[in-house]
């Protein structure tokens, strides 16, 4: 059971456009995170947002920690072909343990 | 700083052949150390997560043991493949406590035929 559901699963922009990708759970976390993908390596950490309402900015990527710590958007702006990947949230539930989302495949063509 | 190694990068294997899987940490004590496993271009299962040396948590049944011998070493295995074990796996280490970030190490890509 996939406790945190990614929107939209496949997404492809022209270079120059500005994408969103969304992050919904019924769960509460105590904190979550995106990575970031590319093929055959491992995921690298983005981001972690602890806080509810929370906003991040890291150059030209915005993300946001929903007010109930159940949901979290990822927001590209002006994506480069650099950018294309695999996004993966990842909600905290303890010390232990995260939850991913199945991913949100982007593609920026040039 | 933290380093993490895992091998072999990629395996073919015959169905009902051995498994074994490595994956070890650098640059830090008593990590909590992950396998996940991914599908093709998909979200990653949590396989096996282990708090301490011989301390191995399961999070789904399947054909797939873990060990943890020493504190910075982590084990994948299995005794006989199936097909259904195909996949790319993916060793990580994270902070004990905090946020609970994870470091991943580039996984190994397995074909079982």
């Amino acid at each position: 059971t996939q406790l945190l559901e990614q929107s939209p699963q496949f997404l492809s922009i022209q270079e120059g456009e500005n994408l969103t990708v969304y992050c919904n759970s019924s769960s509460v976390f105590s904190s979550l995170q995106w990575y970031r993908q590319e093929p055959g390596e491992g995921p690298v950490l983005l981001v972690t947002v602890v806080t509810g309402g929370e906003v991040k900015k890291l150059k030209r990527l915005t993300f946001q920690f929903g007010d109930a710590r159940k949901d979290s958007s990822l927001h590209i702006t002006a994506a480069q072909p650099g950018d294309t990947g695999l996004y993966l949230c990842a909600g905290v539930f303890n010390d232990y343990k995260l939850s991913f989302g199945a991913g949100t495949t982007v593609t920026v063509r040039a | 700083s933290q380093t993490i190694h895992q091998w072999p990068a990629t395996l073919v294997q015959p169905v009902g052949s051995p498994l074994s899987l490595e994956c070890t940490v650098e640059g830090t004590s008593n990590p909590n150390l992950y396998w996940y496993r991914q599908a093709a271009g998909r979200g990653l299962q949590l396989l096996f997560y282990s708090i301490g040396i011989d301390q191995i948590s399961s999070e789904v049944p399947q054909n797939l043991s873990a060990s943890r011998p020493q504190d910075r070493q982590f084990i994948l295995s299995s005794k006989k493949l199936l097909l259904s074990d195909s996949g790319f796996y993916l060793c990580a280490h994270g902070e004990a406590s905090g946020a609970n970030v994870l470091t991943f190490g580039a996984g190994s890509r397995l074909t079982v035929l």
